[in-house]
């Protein structure tokens, strides 16, 4: 199975900051990389497909790049409603498999 | 609306079997594969299985093959999750979600229900 990894597991940040998110797949998987939204208690957001194409109603300020075994989701200026768990999954090849997650909390 | 409804969840002991279900309105159900993902309490998303829009192709996470089976009625706009031999370990919300890609084309997923808690314990 292809494993994700994300960097940070955890950390905090200001509204207003720029912030990054790295997920690293441990094969090449093309541009097959999502990213996913959670908030506690809530279901899980489609953020991003195809590595940097924004889902339909997400604010610009979260982008998305990469391709083959590194990525990055950026959110340009954070507001209160980010802050949340963020997921990469690679939809590359079966098994399915999701990054172990970051937690961006209000500094 | 587009929405996904998942039922069946609750409290089973180990070596039981359940059965979840997903009921799908709001879309073409019969044009999509759909998936299954859990997420054990305070732990990461965990992807489970998939099934092709017609219900010809499925594959696993290798933690349930060979005790869990999707399969989806088209008729019914539903789609099910029988899980048996239960173990503590599968304990999690189970969520349903759409592919976005039809017909057989692998994408992300754009829909998810509100998931249904599985339990087991003795």
């Amino acid at each position: 199975a292809i494993r994700m990894t994300q960097s940070p597991s955890s950390f905090s940040a200001s509204t207003g900051d720029r912030v990054t998110i790295t997920c690293r797949a441990s094969q090449g998987i093309s541009s097959y990389l999502a990213w996913y939204q959670q908030k506690p208690g809530k279901t899980p957001k489609l953020l991003i497909y195809a590595a940097s194409t924004l889902q339909s109603g997400v604010p610009s300020r979260f982008s998305g790049s990469g391709s083959g075994t590194d990525f990055t989701l950026t959110i340009s200026c954070l507001q209160s409603e980010d802050f949340a768990t963020y997921y990469c999954q690679q939809y590359y090849s079966y098994p399915y498999t999701f990054g172990q997650g970051t937690k961006l909390e209000i500094k | 609306q587009v929405q996904l409804v998942e039922s069946g969840g609750g409290v089973v002991q180990p070596g039981r079997s359940l059965r979840l279900s997903c009921a799908a309105s709001g879309f073409t159900f019969s044009s999509y594969d759909m998936h299954w993902v859990r997420q054990a309490p305070g732990k990461g998303l965990e992807w489970v299985a998939v099934i092709s829009y017609d219900g010809s192709n499925k594959y696993y996470a290798d933690s349930v093959k060979g005790r869990f089976t999707i399969s989806r009625d088209n008729s019914k706009n539903t789609l099910y999750l029988q899980m048996n031999s239960l173990r503590a370990e599968d304990t999690a919300v189970y969520y349903c979600a759409k592919d976005r890609g039809i017909t057989g084309t692998t994408d992300a997923f754009d829909i998810w229900g509100q998931g249904t808690m599985v339990t087991v314990s003795s």
